[in-house]
């Protein structure tokens, strides 16, 4: 199976910060990546989708980049919603697999 | 609205079986492949299965092969989740997902989730 291996496991942060978060798969995904965020007691919610296009909804301060192996999640400026755990999945191969998490705390 | 929405989630012992369901609403049901996802609480997310539009074709996780059946019934709009041979490492919350395969496979669509408990 594919590996996902998200750093950092937990990021503190500020509102107006700049973060960015990375994830790196064991071989080439090509752009198969999705990004998700889920707070606590919800489902996750799709963020972004083939590795960098926002999906319907989700506020412009988000941004994916990356193809192949190394992909990254940023938040411009984060906003107080933003606060939660964070998600990368690959769908390259059958067997789906996602990142151990992000947890993005207020500092 | 799209929705799905789980259910059939319980408390199971060790060697027991479960079915999940999960009922999807405002969207064509019928056209998309659907996952199941589970995730122990606090916890990070394992996918568990998929199968196409038409049910004719499925895939399984390692962990769950040979004891879930992933199945659908498109005239009712609903997926379900066969679970036998039940373990303590099966408690989860079980989450039903569609698949979108026009963003590359995103899950664009989950339920609220469904607990499954496993124990004696």
């Amino acid at each position: 199976d594919i590996q996902m291996t998200q750093s950092p496991s937990s990021l503190s942060a500020s509102v107006g910060d700049r973060v960015t978060i990375s994830c790196r798969a064991s071989q080439s995904i090509s752009r198969y990546l999705t990004w998700y965020q889920q707070k606590p007691g919800e489902a996750p919610k799709v963020l972004i989708y083939a590795a960098s296009s926002l999906h319907s909804g989700v506020p412009s301060r988000f941004a994916g980049r990356g193809y192949g192996t190394d992909f990254t999640l940023t938040i411009s400026s984060l906003q107080p919603e933003d606060f939660a755990t964070y998600y990368c999945q690959q769908s390259y191969s059958s067997v789906i697999t996602f990142g151990q998490g992000t947890r993005l705390e207020i500092k | 609205e799209e929705q799905l929405v789980e259910s059939g989630g319980d408390l199971a012992q060790p060697g027991g079986s479960l079915r999940l369901s999960c009922a999807a609403s405002g969207f064509s049901f019928s056209e998309y492949w659907m996952h199941w996802v589970r995730q122990v609480p606090g916890k990070g997310m394992l996918w568990v299965s998929r199968i196409n539009s038409d049910g004719s074709s499925s895939s399984y996780a390692d962990a769950v092969r040979g004891r879930f059946t992933i199945s659908r019934d498109n005239a009712k709009n609903t997926l379900y989740l066969q679970m036998n041979s039940l373990t303590v490492d099966d408690t989860a919350v079980y989450y039903c997902a569609r698949d979108d395969r026009g963003a590359d496979d995103a899950l664009d669509v989950w339920g609220q989730g469904a607990m499954v408990t496993v124990s004696s």
